[in-house]
C-alpha cells in the first residue's frame, strides 16, 4: 500500500465549475501536509499548507481529517491556469524533514 | 533571486558514464533533498543532507553517490549510469523548523 494514496484522474472540468481532489494517508504519526502543483515539465510548487482546522487561500480550501487519514482539496470557479497535477505530500515532522509525496490527481480546466 | 538552481537542465548520457548533477541554493537552508520522478512512481527520494558533511539515504539511493562539503551545494553523482536512470532528477531545500520544501528546476538526464 502506498503511503499517500491519491486518484490519479485525470479530472476534466469546465471553467467555473468547482472540483475536489482527495488524498489518504497510512502513517498516523504523519504531522505535516501540504498540496502542491506542478505543471507539465516543472518543478513541484507548493500550494498551500494544510492545518487541522481547515484553511482557506482565495479559491481553494484545503481540509484535514485526522481522525479519517483524509485530506482534501476545493478548488472553485475553476480557471483554464488551474489545469495541472496537484500532489498531496505528507511529513513526519522527524528530525529528517522527508516528505512523502502523492503520485498526483491530474486536473484539466476546458473552456 | 536566484533560489535553487540546477545545472544541467538536460543532459543525455552513455550507459556506463559517470555524471554529476549540481544542485545549489542561496537561502542557506540547512536541508537539501534530491528526487527523481518517474511515470507511475510519483516524486521518489534519493538521498537527503541535514547540514554540511551530513548525508543519509532516502527510498532510492542505490546507484547514486552525494557529497555536501559546502551548505549551498549538493551535487549528486551517478556512478555508472543505467537505462534505468533516466528520469527527471529534482532538487529540494527546506529551511529547520519548516517542513515546507521549494525544488529546483529539475534536470532531464536521459541515459542511452
Amino acid at each position: 500500500r502506498k503511503e499517500v494514496e491519491q486518484d490519479p484522474g485525470p479530472f476534466n472540468v469546465p471553467e467555473g465549475a468547482t472540483v475536489a481532489f482527495n488524498c489518504t494517508y497510512s502513517n498516523s504519526a504523519s504531522q505535516s501536509f501540504f498540496w502542491y502543483r506542478q505543471d507539465c515539465r516543472k518543478e513541484p510548487k507548493l500550494l498551500m499548507s494544510v492545518y487541522s482546522s481547515g484553511n482557506e487561500d482565495g479559491r481553494f480550501t484545503a481540509q484535514l481529517n485526522r481522525a479519517s487519514q483524509y485530506i482534501s482539496l476545493l478548488i472553485r470557479d475553476s480557471k483554464l491556469s488551474d489545469s495541472a497535477t496537484y500532489l498531496c505530500v505528507v511529513g513526519l515532522m522527524d528530525s529528517s524533514y522527508k516528505l512523502i509525496f502523492g503520485s498526483g490527481t491530474r486536473l484539466l480546466v476546458r473552456p | 533571486d536566484a533560489g535553487i538552481t540546477q545545472s544541467p537542465r538536460y543532459k543525455i548520457t552513455e550507459t556506463g558514464r559517470q555524471v554529476t548533477l549540481m544542485c545549489h541554493q542561496t537561502w542557506s537552508h540547512s536541508y537539501m533533498f534530491w528526487y527523481r520522478q518517474d511515470l507511475g512512481h510519483g516524486l521518489r527520494l534519493i538521498y537527503y543532507s541535514a547540514a554540511a558533511d551530513i548525508t543519509d539515504k532516502g527510498e532510492v539511493p542505490d546507484g547514486y553517490v552525494v557529497s555536501r562539503s559546502k551548505t549551498e551545494n549538493f551535487p549528486l553523482t551517478l556512478e555508472s549510469a543505467t537505462r534505468s536512470q533516466t528520469s527527471v532528477y529534482f532538487c529540494a531545500s527546506t529551511g529547520t523548523g519548516t517542513y515546507e520544501q521549494y525544488f529546483g528546476p529539475g534536470t532531464r538526464l536521459t541515459v542511452t
